[in-house]
């Protein structure tokens, strides 16, 4: 297992169309996290999983927003009715089970571009 | 307010100076975290620490718990070090990021 995984590194979209992105966690991690950060900013967080269970989601993540994970491995996140103001890179990350004390393990994020 | 400030934002230094970029947090923690961000790119982490001081190469990290205080130093830098430094706290079930340190390295 090299690291956490992310699918497309790359997304040009008309505004509109659906997309998904897929995280690929590092395999013995229980917990997974979804950020999204646009320019000039530093990531903000979406939402995270224990396991399959979707434990917490930011007000930030609309109803055109929607992430499973559902047999607590890898992720995906769908942006429905894609709008200009979605463009960012979207990262995911994960860490040990319980343990928020260790180290972050990052994707390298999935850019999106609604044109 | 966010919970983690980073200073400064931008920062160009020439070839071979000492770098330092401070990292300053409001919330409680279980630990720090210091990652970088290359133009394009995703993100690495450099450092997880919640105490003291680690090394690694060029890199010098260090925080106080106390002062909620945490930098980032570069010895002898590099072009290749150019790149964006992010700051981000463990705390509760969340991690919380400062908004990055913009770093460029002039040859």
């Amino acid at each position: 297992d090299t690291g956490v995984s992310q699918n497309p590194r790359h997304k040009i979209t008309k505004r509109g169309q659906n997309v998904t992105f897929r995280c690929d966690p590092i395999s013995e991690h229980n917990r997974l996290y979804w950020y999204r950060q646009t320019l000039g900013q530093g990531p903000e967080f979406l939402t995270y999983f224990q396991n399959e269970a979707q434990l917490e989601k930011s007000r930030l993540l609309s109803d055109r927003f929607s992430a499973e994970r559902p047999k607590g491995s890898f992720s995906t996140l769908e942006i429905q009715r894609t709008e200009q103001g979605d463009s960012a890179m979207y990262l995911c990350a994960s860490s040990f089970p319980g343990q928020m004390n260790t180290e972050a393990f990052f994707g390298q994020g999935t850019r999106l571009t609604v044109v | 307010k966010n919970e983690v400030e980073q200073s400064p934002q931008n920062l160009t230094a020439q070839e071979g100076e000492f770098i330092t970029i401070n990292c300053s947090y409001s919330v409680g923690i279980s630990a720090l975290h210091w990652l970088q961000q290359h133009p394009g790119g995703g993100i690495v982490s450099l450092f997880m620490l919640s105490s003291g001081k680690k090394k690694h190469g060029r890199l010098i990290a260090t925080i106080n718990i106390q002062e909620k205080h945490s930098s980032l130093h570069i010895t002898a830098s590099h072009p290749r070090d150019s790149a964006v430094y992010i700051c981000a706290v463990s705390s509760g079930n969340q991690f919380y990021f400062g908004t990055g340190t913009s770093l460029t390295v002039i040859p």
